[in-house]
């Protein structure tokens, strides 16, 4: 079945430690590949999208994102985290050929401990 | 401007009500998005509106009916709904469903239906 997971629900990291959260897709040709932000009680920021070209993209807010085709994946990274940056992240894909269709993952709830 | 505007924020409507919510973009977009977000789920897709046309419908009840008066409008228009639709009621808009770079969403409405 078509899908896009976040494997962890919820990810606990130390002010100042590097992040990384992970996002598998499953789908028969690499859709457009998203990761959005969410704030409590707040609608969705855009960090970073890939469609094609250099697998390594830059973000806002100091985040980044390696597609790798071999492992179906597009983890996010941050090397340094900020209190600021806890919130639920998502990942998000549009299948290839279906246009207008952003399809969510699950989510991964991001705490940061001071 | 670079805002999707949601109105109202908050609204509590019995089974028997009807009510609207409301969206409002000026940055020229002709994509525009309806989600709905139960707490601590993802967004899930309702209504894909492409140059004022509905152009994907993720076989919502029909007690859900979604209109786009002008490239600038989108309304949800809610009528004998249940208590399972409480949820926070996205909206979002893109420069077309072609083009998918960046979907810029508003705060949501907050729907509680007792």
């Amino acid at each position: 079945a078509q899908s896009v997971t976040q494997p962890d629900i919820h990810i606990t990291v130390s002010e100042g430690a590097s992040l990384e959260l992970r996002c598998n897709y499953s789908y028969g040709a690499t859709p457009y590949l998203f990761w959005y932000v969410q704030s409590p009680g707040q609608g969705l920021q855009l960090l970073l999208k890939y469609f094609s070209g250099d697998t390594l993209v830059q973000g806002i807010k100091g985040f980044e994102a390696e597609f790798k085709r071999s492992q179906s994946s597009f983890n996010l990274r941050k090397p340094s985290v900020h209190w600021s940056d806890a919130a639920e992240y998502f990942c998000a894909v549009v299948p290839y050929n279906q246009g207008g269709k952003l399809i969510f993952g699950q989510g991964t709830e991001l705490s940061v401990k001071p | 401007d670079t805002e999707v505007t949601q109105t109202p924020k908050h609204l509590v409507m019995g089974m028997t009500n009807k009510k609207s919510l409301k969206c409002e973009q000026h940055m020229g977009h002709r994509a525009m998005y309806w989600y709905k977000q139960k707490a601590k789920k993802p967004p899930e897709l309702m209504f894909v509106y492409s140059y004022e046309k509905l152009s994907i419908n993720e076989s919502v009840p029909s007690r859900f009916s979604p209109e786009c008066p002008n490239s600038s409008l989108l309304n949800l228009h809610l009528h004998a709904l249940q208590p399972e639709d409480s949820a926070l009621y996205l909206c979002a808009s893109g420069r077309d469903t072609e083009k998918l770079g960046k979907l810029f969403f508003g705060s949501g409405t907050q729907l509680s239906v007792l």
